[in-house]
């Protein structure tokens, strides 16, 4: 697609639950990047997708996350167990190679309740 | 340690004046690259400015240019011209490419209000 697409926009979902975010990457390219924004900060680094596996996963906070991105475009970012603490907006970036410029998508906007 | 630093929570500015945002950043690499991004109310991450490096001259993109200090380790945006829909949130960020990982590390921005 011409973007970097996010759904759902926005996610209400109750303490315990799963959940799962999607991101659909500007066609072709090959670096993928997960953050979480909490209000009134800057985003933070969660994961870092180059193809299909998961170059860099030091940012997740725990094991309670985990993301995929099997074909190497579309990635799913999954949430078990969610916390109070893990409302934030989750934004996705992709780069052609990581070396150029980043695209940000819309984010997904996750409310635990 | 903060890698990428924003001091400046907040700023005001009146239409159509030139503002400056400060951002400072620390790496001991050679090879960095530095971005601005705008984000509207809306959410969206909007790239507005990229410097590298090795770039002898500050970058410039329209209404916005990146007074790039690297002895002071400093990339500054400056926005001429201000306009009411500047009014927004604005990051700094820095990748570094130290071990083949490229991963943009941000700062917490700065909230730009742009008075008529």
């Amino acid at each position: 697609g011409a973007g970097v697409s996010q759904t759902p926009s926005n996610k209400v979902t109750e303490k315990g639950k799963y959940v799962e975010l999607r991101c659909d990457p500007i066609s072709g390219h090959t670096a993928l990047y997960w953050y979480r924004q909490s209000l009134g900060q800057g985003p933070e680094f969660l994961i870092y997708f180059q193809g299909t596996g998961a170059a860099d996963d030091s940012g997740l906070p725990n094991d309670r996350f985990f993301a995929v991105r099997p074909e190497g475009s579309v990635s799913t970012l999954k949430i078990q167990r969610t916390e109070r603490g893990d409302s934030a907006v989750y934004l996705c970036a992709s780069s052609l190679s990581g070396v150029d410029g980043y695209t940000f998508g819309s984010g997904t906007r996750l409310t635990v309740v | 340690a903060q890698k990428i630093t924003q001091t400046q929570p907040g700023m005001f500015v009146q239409e159509k004046e030139a503002v400056t945002l400060d951002c400072t950043y620390d790496t001991s690499d050679q090879s960095y690259g530095l971005f601005w991004y705008k984000q509207p109310s809306s959410g969206e991450m909007i790239f507005l400015i990229y410097q590298g490096s090795y770039d002898e001259q500050n970058a410039t993109e329209g209404r916005y240019s990146l007074n790039f200090q690297k002895a002071r380790k400093s990339a500054n945006l400056v926005i001429s011209a201000s306009q009411l829909g500047d009014s927004a949130m604005y990051f700094c960020a820095m990748r570094e490419v130290s071990g083949g990982s490229y991963i943009p590390t941000f700062g917490r921005g700065t909230s730009l209000i742009v008075h008529p």
